[in-house]
């Protein structure tokens, strides 16, 4: 069972759309990320919030914008987007207590995202 | 930057048999972590061991174990008496903190009947 959900499991969007993905996370972490994933390769990172602030953007376009309204609830909202944007778009948390130690991420089941 | 290489893009084990995937990294720290993930088709990526770079002890979970070589920069991980259900994709990763999970390209493991 995991404690990091994301909603929706399938997403079929036009370059036209406005759409928003969701993850929600039950731990108590205080840092949320998200990763896209092509097919057979490794996820990449995109995002990272840290206490409701983003603290890492790996040169997304804007067409990707994330949102932490609080600590539990992790946002992506897709405006515009190519056919290439089509992937597994995966959120992840972590403790992040602040220190040099790393903290272990863990995944939600991700969303599948068609872009046409 | 640090740079995660597993070499055996598929590997396949007779079921209740053991297998090792091959991980090596490139990091000229001393503090950090290890984790082997799993992803199966269902897709989730489900973490399977941790293991962090000061601690000499391989980490071992059930029948999951690592062979830890800080030395030679090398993470293999060990699925003993592999079962169907561990069929899946298997990253592994490295961190030294940052928030940054630094994957390899990932090992397809297929266990036949």
């Amino acid at each position: 069972d995991t404690e990091v959900t994301q909603t929706p499991k399938h997403l079929v969007m036009g370059m036209t759309n406005k759409k928003s993905l969701k993850c929600e996370q039950h731990m108590g972490h205080r840092a949320m990320y998200w990763y896209k994933q092509k097919a057979k390769k490794p996820p990449e990172l995109m995002f990272v919030y840290s206490y409701e602030k983003l603290s890492i953007n790996e040169s997304v376009p804007s067409r990707f914008s994330p949102e932490c309204p609080n600590s539990s609830l992790l946002n992506l909202h897709l405006h515009a987007l190519q056919p290439e944007d089509s992937a597994l778009y995966l959120c992840a948390s972590s403790q992040d207590k602040g220190t040099r130690v790393q903290e272990t991420q863990y995944f939600g089941p991700g969303t599948r995202l068609l872009v046409l | 930057a640090q740079t995660v290489t597993q070499s055996q893009p598929e590997m396949s084990v007779q079921e209740a048999e053991t297998v090792t995937l091959s991980c090596t990294y490139d990091t000229s720290e001393s503090d950090y972590y290890l984790f082997w993930y799993k992803q199966p088709p269902s897709r989730q990526m489900i973490l399977v061991i941790r293991q962090e770079a000061y601690k000499q002890q391989n980490a071992t979970e059930n029948r999951f174990s690592v062979n830890f070589q800080k030395a030679a920069k090398s993470f293999s991980l060990k699925i003993s008496d592999s079962q169907l259900g561990d069929a899946a994709m298997y990253f592994c990763a490295y961190s030294r903190g940052a928030q940054k999970l630094v994957f390899g390209q990932g090992t397809r493991l297929t266990i036949n009947p």
